[in-house]
């Protein structure tokens, strides 16, 4: 059953804590990319992966960090330095496409971060 | 960098056709596509459109796309209660490759 789990499904952070949200991707998909998601703000971009052991930082990267050790997995950890960690995250993954060709990003469920 | 506009409400009664729009600045845009977010899980495709066409229909949604005026539409005709979630526009341009740009997603409620 293809798919991309991401988990916890819910998870807290305490002050000057880091946690880890994980992704795991089973599509055999090149790129993978995490977004963050605020009420009426719709998705913005932290950080994208086109390849394993390359990642580019998004629109919103400040506070946040990623690994991509192996093409499965896109780990995206919330640092003490991100004061308003409080949002819902999601991870998707795409085949790798050249400039202008169509491309598809499928979604995880998602994993809600809340701070203590 | 890019910028994509969607209004953030729609409400609609059963049986009736919901419209959702979505505006955007930049024309090099080459795929556009609709998302739908049910609550507490993640997107899931609807359809898309390739930038050169101007209308698509899949079943009972249409997209209409205005390149001039940089409008992209979705209607869902015979709108049910199952179609109560948010909706996202995203498009994807000539020069960023594999990065999408997203709107900020339309909440339609589907009255019965």
């Amino acid at each position: 059953d293809g798919g991309i789990t991401q988990s916890p499904k819910y998870l807290f952070r305490k002050e000057g804590q880091n946690v880890t949200l994980s992704c795991e991707q089973n599509l055999n998909h090149d790129a993978m990319y995490w977004y963050r998601q605020d009420p009426g703000q719709g998705l913005r971009l932290i950080y994208y992966s086109q390849i394993v052991n390359d990642f580019q930082k998004g629109d919103i990267a400040e506070g946040y960090s990623v690994s991509r050790e192996k093409k499965e997995s896109f780990p995206l950890t919330v640092t003490s330095a991100q004061k308003n960690p409080t949002a819902f995250y999601l991870c998707a993954s795409s085949t790798y496409r050249l400039a202008g060709a169509k491309n598809i990003q499928y979604f995880g469920a998602g994993t809600r971060l809340s701070v203590l | 960098g890019e910028d994509v506009e969607q209004s953030l409400f729609l409400s609609v009664r059963e049986g009736d056709s919901s419209v959702i729009n979505c505006t955007y600045t930049d024309s090099s845009s080459t795929y556009l596509y609709w998302y739908k977010q049910e609550p507490g899980a993640g997107l899931q495709l609807l359809t898309y459109i390739f930038s050169n066409m101007d209308m698509k229909q899949d079943q009972r949604l249409t997209v209409l796309l205005n390149k001039k005026d940089k409008h992209l539409s979705l209607r869902i005709a015979d709108t049910q209660t199952g179609d109560s979630a948010i909706y996202f526009c995203a498009e994807s341009l000539l020069n960023t490759g594999n990065q999408f740009y997203f709107g900020t997603g339309t909440s339609l409620t589907v009255i019965p």
